[in-house]
Parts: structure tokens; sequence; C-alpha cells
């Protein structure tokens, strides 16, 4: 099963960003977010599709349908800049799998 | 509140041994799934291994299935990982991430760095 991303974003200062995953089906697993921002570990953004943990703005949103999965961040701000990883459970390899990152930039 | 910090990271040539620690802080240990991540140095992320809050299921990613074995001590919340027969492409840091689930990961260290060099 493979995820795949976009390798880069570029969004304006208070415009709306919106990242795709792809994957077979994917609208039929839960989908989760990570934020990484240079130098720093991962942060979760995002799980179960549209679950934003505690703490995350609710600028932050995601859905999941289809064969793409989406986290859509409105009214960017420069501290969003960052690569943003999708996240998938495979149960037919019973494997963790990560997208190959989105680098999201702030213009 | 919740703290991972990893240990044990070092240069290593080809064919050696390392084994990773990972010490747990702030929360009850022995409740919660925990996992291996590693992330080449300017590339994505890739899952390693989990372990059940138990420590008796483990999962181990295909590349390095045979080579890594990870383990746990609820006592001393402590997580590890044992790396054998190390490749070049194990260069990475390694993470340490809490499980709210066996895949979701909200808690992380900020890594240890395995570099396998000749």
């Amino acid at each position: 099963y493979v995820l795949t991303q976009p390798p880069t974003l570029s969004v304006a200062p208070g415009k709306t960003a919106t990242m795709a995953c792809g994957g077979d089906e994917i609208g039929h697993k839960s989908v989760h977010w990570y934020q990484q921002r240079p130098g720093q570990a991962p942060v979760l953004v995002m799980h179960y599709d549209i679950e934003r943990p505690s703490g995350i703005p609710d600028r932050f949103s995601g859905s999941n349908s289809g064969n793409t999965a989406t986290l859509t961040i409105t009214r960017v701000e420069a501290g969003d800049e960052a690569d943003y990883y999708c996240q998938v459970w495979d149960s037919s390899s019973d494997h963790v799998l990560f997208g190959g990152g989105t680098k999201l930039t702030v213009l | 509140q919740a703290q991972l910090v990893e240990s044990g990271g070092a240069l290593v040539k080809p064919g050696g041994s390392l084994r990773l620690s990972c010490a747990a802080s702030g929360f009850p240990f022995s409740d919660y799934y925990m996992s291996w991540i590693r992330q080449v140095p300017g590339r994505g992320l890739e899952w390693v291994a989990h372990i059940s809050s138990s420590g008796a299921t483990p999962y181990i990613a295909d590349s390095v299935k045979g080579r890594f074995t990870i383990s746990r001590d609820n006592a001393e919340n402590s997580l590890f990982l044992q790396m054998d027969t190390l490749r070049a492409d194990d260069t990475a840091l390694y993470y340490c991430a809490r499980g709210l689930r066996a895949d979701i990961f909200d808690v992380w260290g900020q890594g240890t760095m395995v570099t396998v060099s000749a």
C-alpha cells in the first residue's frame, strides 16, 4: 500500500493550504497527520481523519473520502511552515505507513 | 508532562550492533503502545517497529525484520531497540514515540542519531 503526497506546496499568509494524501480507497482507512518543523520532532495535528488533538488550533481540519485524504489549514501563518506527513495502518501487512511528506512554504 | 528521551545512538561499522534506549516519564508507561520511527536527514519518516503495552506483541517493519528487535521494561519505564547486522541504509535519526493506539503517535522524543559507516 502506498501513500502519495505532493512534495511541495506554497501558500501566501492568510490564505488556505490544502494538502492531499492519496491512496487506494484511503477513505476506508483512518488517516493521521503530523507536522514537522525544521529541526524538530513531528507533532500529531490530526487523527482519525478529522479529530484535532488538544492544543491544535481550529484552523486545522481534515477530511477523507474515496482515494484522497486532505489536511486543510486556513488563515495560514508563518509558523505553519513545515513538512506534513499523512499516515495509516495497513492491516494487510500489519505495518504503519507514512506518506512521503509535503513541504509547506509560506510565501 | 509526557516526555521521551532517546539515547544510544553512535557511529558504528557495517555489520555492527547497537542498542537504543528510550526513557519515558510523566505518564503511565505500561498503559501505552510504544514505537520506533526513523528519519534519514532531509528525508521522510519510516516506521521501524512497535510493541504492545504488555510487550507481548511486537511488530517489525520488513526492512529491518530479522535484524532489529523491539522490547520494553515497564518496571523501568524504558523502551529498547536492539539493532544487529547494521547496514549503511540504517543511518538515520531514530525517534521513540508513544502510541495512542498501535499507529497514532502523540508524543515523540527528540531522536538519537545512528550512523553506519566504515
